[in-house]
């Protein structure tokens, strides 16, 4: 009964590959959330949406695509990845309350070769 | 904009030290605030919340007072346990609206 999964938990890649992680949540909420985790453990927003609708994306560069089949699913596609997208990526979801706390995946642990 | 400013770890304590791990922040409107903790290895798990000014949360021993007139949210337990090491970080938002996080603070506790 896991509540928010991510796929896989680690990702081993090259340079330049495309790659995409995926992320499920069974809360019934409204609102699901990429963050990056870097190696100094610093959580930053990435993107979310809220019933499928991109609300918040935050100067992430354009090879970061998420997509969201259905409000319970968001996953990231990266383009041509690089070095630098080498951290942990954590999905996590909330309902649309004002004062709802987010729920977080399992992260995924990305290192570029 | 919104930020998050935390006590600089790494702390280290023996176990059933008193701890204090300090959190300021700066923000518009009224957001609600939160520590989370992430144990070696893991996803980042809520530890507790305050969703207005002199709300108290609480969890597994552990304290914070929702302070409007200081901006803060001090993290507080009475007596750590080596199971207590983790890193902390604390939050503000809530909602539909995206968390903005501290810098997060590793604690390690010693038997």
């Amino acid at each position: 009964d896991t509540a928010v999964s991510q796929t896989p938990k680690y990702l081993v890649t090259q340079m330049g590959n495309d790659k995409s992680i995926k992320c499920e949540q069974n809360l019934g909420h409204d609102t699901m959330y990429w963050y990056k985790q870097d190696s100094k453990k610093f959580l930053k927003i990435m993107f979310s949406y809220n019933n499928k609708e991109l609300i918040i994306n935050e100067t992430v560069p354009n090879r970061f695509s998420p997509k969201s089949p259905d409000k319970a699913h968001l996953n990231l596609h990266i383009n041509s990845l690089e070095l630098g997208d080498s951290a942990v990526y954590f999905c996590a979801s909330s309902h649309e309350t004002p004062t709802g706390e987010q729920y977080f995946g399992p992260g995924t642990r990305l290192t570029v070769t | 904009g919104d930020s998050v400013t935390q006590m600089e770890g790494p702390v280290t304590l023996s176990e059933e030290a008193f701890l204090t791990i300090n959190c300021t922040y700066t923000a518009t409107g009224y957001p609600s605030l939160f520590w989370y903790v992430q144990y070696p290895g893991e996803g980042l798990q809520l530890l507790l919340k305050a969703t207005k000014a002199d709300d108290k949360g609480s969890n597994k021993g552990f304290e914070a007072t929702y302070r409007k007139e200081t901006t803060s949210f001090h993290l507080e337990k009475g007596s750590v346990q080596v199971s207590d090491s983790a890193v902390y970080f604390c939050a503000l938002g809530g909602g539909n609206e995206k968390l903005t996080f501290g810098t997060g603070t590793r604690l390690t506790i010693i038997p």
